[in-house]
């Protein structure tokens, strides 16, 4: 079945700086990755998604890449601020199949 | 509009009593799924619901198990529960089969 990592577990950035979270998935038949926001205390948030016939999605400070050759993507949030702080997840579906997340980022935006 | 409703909140329970959670999707949606969340660790999939279903199910015993009536409107139910159970249980809505998930703000649930 589906395998999703995440790197980094943790990650602390100045307010202001990029970050980048990156997720490689094992299944080559998974075609949708989305990724999600949870703030403490709520569910997680769908941020951004991409279909693997994109190479990549904007949305103003959020983008998304997605590698299919090399099977991974990656979440790019450029101007940090505080309230960016949360926990990040990707995740993965093949088609017919469940979504697969991976581990989570915890993402701290320090002013 | 509203989203994805879950109740209770939160919920303590004694090892091998039963638990129910329950869940009203987001308006428009028929499909609902299951996750369990341990800390720190990303959801899990439990079970799929599509046309009072089950469609698809993840590794979890037969102690788990699920129903979704008429109006899209789901339970999980949780036989003889252990302390491993203890867990955020979240349930995610969507329009048909293979769409984007939308969540719930789960339950909080904590066996001792």
């Amino acid at each position: 079945g589906e395998n999703v990592e995440q790197h980094p577990s943790t990650l602390s950035v100045q307010e202001g700086d990029s970050a980048v979270i990156k997720c490689t998935y094992s299944d080559s038949a998974s075609n949708y990755f989305p990724w999600y926001k949870q703030e403490l205390g709520k569910g997680p948030q769908l941020i951004i998604d991409i279909r693997s016939n994109v190479g990549e999605k904007k949305d103003q400070r959020i983008a998304v890449t997605l590698n299919k050759t090399a099977k991974h993507f990656s979440l790019h949030i450029t101007e940090t601020q505080p309230e960016d702080s949360a926990v990040y997840f990707c995740a993965a579906l093949a088609y017919g199949q469940n979504f697969v997340f991976g581990p989570g980022t915890r993402l701290s935006v320090l002013p | 509009d509203a989203g994805v409703t879950q109740s209770p909140t939160h919920l303590i329970k004694t090892r091998g009593q039963q638990v129910t959670l329950r869940c009203s999707p987001k308006s428009g949606h028929d499909t609902v799924s299951w996750y369990q969340q341990a800390l720190g660790q990303g959801p899990q999939f439990i079970f799929q619901y599509y046309e009072e279903e089950e469609r698809q199910r993840g590794n979890f015993p037969d102690r788990f198990s699920g129903h979704q009536y008429p109006n899209y409107s789901s339970e999980l139910n949780v036989n003889a529960l252990l302390l491993g159970d203890s867990a955020l249980y979240l349930c995610a809505s969507s329009l048909r089969l293979n769409s984007p998930l939308h969540f719930g703000n789960g339950t909080r649930l904590t066996v001792t």
